[in-house]
């Protein structure tokens, strides 16, 4: 498809539950973010990738969080055992540009329409 | 923190009328850029300044930078009710960190 791609959009999932989402980036590009927003916030970082190289997983709330992209195109983020906090829309992002001095972010980012999560 | 502080929180104008969104940040800075999000979608891209960049224009909109004071604003000129939507401000260094988000209605 012309735009990135997630998948489900909507997942409801009993607390303790496991739940993977989807995103498929646009077609080559490198970059590949992941953010969780709760409602009526901004974006929240999440992690990042360079083609499979997980650059920064700071934001990564606790180690029930897992992403993954072992091919450098689609990517996975995993959560283990989830609890009634983790409610929320999770935005996956995709960008041609990477920086030519170490990772910095020097262009726009592609958003995908989120999938919402709802943990009961 | 990292992330850029918007104001105002929320803004109501009537159509024809500008909009000025305004933004913070306290870190330094590669680029600075202004997204839309229409309510239950994902956030679109509006405008990229960069560090070394003072003004820019994109149709109706216009965004400044003063890397001086750490800030910069977003102007929607002529606004339409198509306008209405969350408008956030991101701040670009290695990783790309999003503000509150300013909700801006704007009135047929």
């Amino acid at each position: 498809g012309a735009g990135v791609s997630q998948s489900p959009r909507y997942k409801v999932a009993k607390r303790g539950q496991d739940v993977a989402l989807r995103c498929d980036p646009i077609s080559g590009h490198v970059s590949l973010f992941w953010y969780q927003q709760a409602l009526g916030q901004g974006p929240e970082f999440l992690t990042y990738f360079q083609n499979e190289a997980q650059l920064d997983k700071s934001g990564l709330p606790s180690d029930r969080f897992f992403a993954e992209r072992p091919e450098g195109s689609v990517s996975t983020l995993k959560i283990q055992r989830t609890q009634q906090e983790d409610s929320a829309v999770y935005l996956c992002a995709s960008s041609l540009q990477i920086g030519l001095a170490g990772g910095q972010v020097t262009g726009e980012l592609f958003f995908g329409e989120g999938s919402r999560l709802t943990v009961l | 923190s990292q992330q850029g502080e918007e104001d105002p929180q929320a803004l109501s104008i009537q159509e024809g009328e500008n909009a000025t969104m305004n933004c913070s940040y306290k870190t330094s800075i590669n680029n600075l850029q202004w997204y839309r999000q229409n309510s239950g979608r994902g956030l679109v891209h509006l405008i990229l300044i960069r560090s070394n960049e003072r003004e820019k224009h994109s149709g109706r909109l216009r965004v400044t930078l003063d890397t001086s004071k750490k800030s910069s604003s977003l102007l929607i000129t002529a606004s339409r009710a198509a306008d209405t939507a969350s408008y956030f401000c991101a701040i670009a260094n290695s990783k790309l960190t999003f503000g509150k988000g300013i909700t801006l209605s704007v009135r047929p």
